[in-house]
């Protein structure tokens, strides 16, 4: 079945610093591909999507290609802030209804 | 325009109880997600419904989870009768589908649940 695979946290950076969370995903479709983030007593929040490949998607910073030969998606960013601390989420949708969910990763940026 | 709105924030329940989760979704919005979020299992789909019409009932949790959509603007989610395990963050999520697939999915603040 559908799956998507990411990397397992928490990832514990220091400000500034770069930022990369591996994103691997399995269907026989022909997935839209998605990030989302999810702070602290809210619910998860779209980062953005990108649906076709070898596009890529970006905002606040953050961006993401969609590599369709590596079934990939990771996301990165160039300079972490401390208010990027999050739980970060991979997923995907088919053309059905339903998003598959990566198993989230806790970014944690120390000042 | 309102998000989507979820009550009780907070629920602490005994074992055996019945407890009702409500959720508004965003107005227009014609699906509509139950999640559960546990730091073990992250997010479980419950339950899906397109147009007030149950898609997905969610499998596992058939059996003491029941979520209904009684109009196109309210949602709940019963849970019957509680056990300990049930302790959890419930998420409620609206979409506005358009073309193929799913669109952006809006969240909820969640309703934590302790169950003792």
């Amino acid at each position: 079945g559908d799956s998507v695979t990411q990397t397992e946290g928490p990832v514990t950076l220091s400000e500034g610093t770069s930022l990369t969370v591996n994103c691997s995903y399995e269907t026989k479709q022909y997935p839209t591909l998605f990030w989302y983030v999810q702070y602290p007593g809210e619910g998860p929040q779209l980062l953005f999507k990108v649906p076709k490949a070898n596009e890529k998607g970006s905002n606040r910073g953050f961006e993401a290609t969609y590599n369709k030969e590596a079934t990939s998606f990771h996301l990165q960013k160039a300079s972490v802030q401390e208010s990027d601390s999050a739980v970060y989420y991979c997923a995907l949708s088919r053309s059905n209804y339903q998003l598959i969910w990566g198993s989230g990763t806790k970014l944690i940026i120390k000042p | 325009d309102a998000g989507v709105t979820q009550t009780p924030r907070h629920e602490v329940a005994e074992k055996g109880q019945t407890i009702i989760l409500k959720c508004e979704p965003v107005s227009g919005h014609n699906d509509l997600f139950w999640y559960r979020q546990t730091k073990i299992q992250g997010l479980e789909l419950l339950s899906y419904f397109r147009s007030k019409s149950l898609m997905e009932d969610g499998g596992a949790f058939k059996d003491r989870f029941k979520a209904e959509m009684l109009n196109s603007s309210f949602s709940t989610l019963k849970i019957q009768p509680t056990e300990p395990k049930d302790s959890a963050v419930y998420l409620c999520a609206s979409s506005l589908v358009q073309g193929r697939g799913t669109g952006q999915l809006y969240f909820g603040e969640g309703s934590k649940l302790t169950v003792l």
